[in-house]
C-alpha cells in the first residue's frame, strides 16, 4: 500500500510569490491534515480536511489556504510569501473524519523562501 | 501555537543502554501517539495508546498513557544506532492533534 506522497519535495521561492503543495493521502483514507514544522516552532497544526470540507483550522493567517478533492487529494496554497514561511510541510492522512486514527505522514515539502 | 512540554530536549547514549522519554500537559488527552522522525523524512507512527494506564509495547519500545491522562513515557531499551532520530509524542483531544517539542536522540557504538 502506497503510503502519503507529497509534491514536490523541494520549493525554492521569492517573498511576495504564491505556492502550491500537493498531497496523496493513503489510498482509503479521507482526512488530510497539513502541519507546519519549524526548528523554533515544532509542529504546528494548519487545517484539516474531510470529505472536501475543512473541519479544523489551526492559528495561521488567511495566506495559508487549502481544499480537498473529491478522490481525496490535497492541496495548500499559501500567498504572498514570506521569510518565515520558510519550514517543511508535511501531510498527514487518516482513516476517520476527525482524524480519530492516528495520523500517518508524508515526508514533507521544504519550502524556503529567499 | 500549542505545543506540548517534552523532556529532555536531546539525549547522547551508548549503544546498548536503555532510554526514557516523556511528555507533559495541563490538559487532559483521550489519546497519545509516539512518533519517530529521521532527517529528510516525515514522523513514523511508533506506538498509539487510548487508554489511561494502557502500558503498549512495539518490539523493544514501550510506551504508557498517565493515569491522570495528562501525560505519557516512552522507554527504549537496548538501545541500537538506527534509534538515532527525533522523538515526538503526541496528544488526541475531540479534534486536534497537538505535538510535543521532541527529544532528539543521538546513540554512539
Amino acid at each position: 500500500k502506497a503510503g502519503v506522497t507529497q509534491t514536490p519535495r523541494y520549493l525554492i521561492k521569492t517573498r511576495g510569490q504564491q505556492v502550491t503543495l500537493s498531497c496523496s493521502p493513503i489510498s482509503g483514507h479521507r482526512s488530510v491534515s497539513w502541519y507546519q514544522q519549524t526548528p523554533g516552532q515544532g509542529l504546528q497544526f494548519l487545517f484539516e480536511y474531510f470529505s472536501e470540507t475543512q473541519r479544523n483550522k489551526g492559528n495561521f493567517p488567511g495566506r495559508f489556504s487549502g481544499r480537498q478533492f473529491s478522490n481525496s487529494r490535497s492541496e495548500m496554497n499559501v500567498s504572498t510569501l514570506e521569510l518565515g514561511d520558510s519550514a517543511l510541510y508535511l501531510c498527514a492522512s487518516s482513516l476517520q473524519d476527525r482524524a480519530l486514527s492516528p495520523l500517518h505522514f508524508g515526508n514533507g515539502t521544504r519550502l524556503t523562501v529567499t | 501555537g500549542q505545543q506540548l512540554n517534552q523532556s529532555p530536549q536531546s539525549m547522547f547514549i551508548q549503544e546498548g543502554e536503555d532510554v526514557s522519554m516523556n511528555c507533559t500537559s495541563s490538559s487532559i488527552f483521550n489519546t497519545w501517539l509516539w512518533y519517530k522522525q529521521e532527517p529528510g523524512e516525515g514522523p513514523v507512527l511508533l506506538i498509539a495508546l487510548y487508554k489511561a494506564g494502557e502500558l503498549t509495547s512495539n518490539g523493544r519500545l514501550t510506551a504508557q498513557f498517565g493515569i491522570t491522562r495528562k501525560d505519557s513515557f516512552l522507554n527504549i531499551s537496548a538501545s541500537i544506532p538506527s534509534d538515532v532520530g527525533i522523538y515526538f509524542c503526541a496528544g488526541l483531544n475531540t479534534d486536534k492533534l497537538i505535538f510535543g517539542t521532541g527529544t532528539r536522540l543521538q546513540v554512539f557504538p
